[in-house]
């Protein structure tokens, strides 16, 4: 079965900081990938999606994701963060084809300072 | 069009109490699941299914049941609430051509007692 681990549980960033939040996942198959975002006291958003072509998925509010397969990585990105982006951010699986599931990591939290 | 809709939004129960948590999408999706959300756990899968009629388990499906007679519904039936259910419970369905693209519903917050 595949996992998703998130090793930055909670991040802390002034305003007009580089955001790199890091996101490996468990398969050797093919996999689709995303990330979701939950701002505070809503339910989760989809915020870019990676299926195949050109590995580096740009989203809503300026922020990217580059797929690297040899390292089973899909790293969020935004060159520079403003305060409404603090939320908990998921990455999340789904093995391409074939099960219907989606396996999410455990999520970061964001919090940007003013 | 109104998404994913969930009700209740918030319900407090007693331990050994039932209820079931709502579930309604209006997008055609034939993909849809019931997570849990609890702190610093991610959302694990609950329940999931592929059509009308159809249900499979996803992690963790002990002490929970759904049906799926329509498209449209997916209710989750908790039988005997216990404390360990004390969670907040997002719906979520999905288009079969971008399956993984997952439209949640606004969460139920459930309380056991």
């Amino acid at each position: 079965a595949q996992s998703v681990s998130q090793h930055n549980h909670h991040v802390i960033l002034s305003e007009a900081a580089s955001l790199e939040l890091g996101c490996n996942y468990s398969y050797g198959g093919t996999v689709n990938l995303f990330w979701y975002v939950q701002y505070p006291g809503q339910h989760l958003q989809l915020l870019l999606k990676y299926f195949s072509g050109d590995p580096l998925v740009k989203g809503i509010k300026g922020f990217e994701a580059e797929f690297i397969k040899s390292k089973f990585s899909f790293n969020l990105r935004k060159p520079s963060v403003q305060w409404s982006d603090t939320a908990e951010y998921f990455c999340a699986v789904i093995i391409s084809g074939g099960y219907q599931k989606v396996t999410f990591g455990t999520g970061t939290k964001l919090q940007v300072i003013p | 069009n109104a998404g994913v809709t969930q009700t209740p939004k918030f319900r407090i129960l007693k331990i050994g109490q039932s209820m079931t948590l709502q579930c309604t999408q209006d997008m055609n999706h034939n993909y849809m699941y019931w997570y849990r959300q609890d702190p610093g756990m991610g959302l694990k899968l609950i329940y999931y299914s592929v059509g009308a009629g159809i249900t499979d388990k996803g992690e963790v499906p002990n002490g929970y049941n759904v049906s799926r007679s329509t498209t449209e519904d997916f209710p989750l039936r908790l039988e005997l609430a216990a404390p360990s259910q004390t969670s907040v419970y997002f719906c979520a369905s999905s288009p079969q051509s971008s399956l993984g693209t997952q439209y949640f519903g606004p969460g139920t917050r459930l309380l056991v007692l």
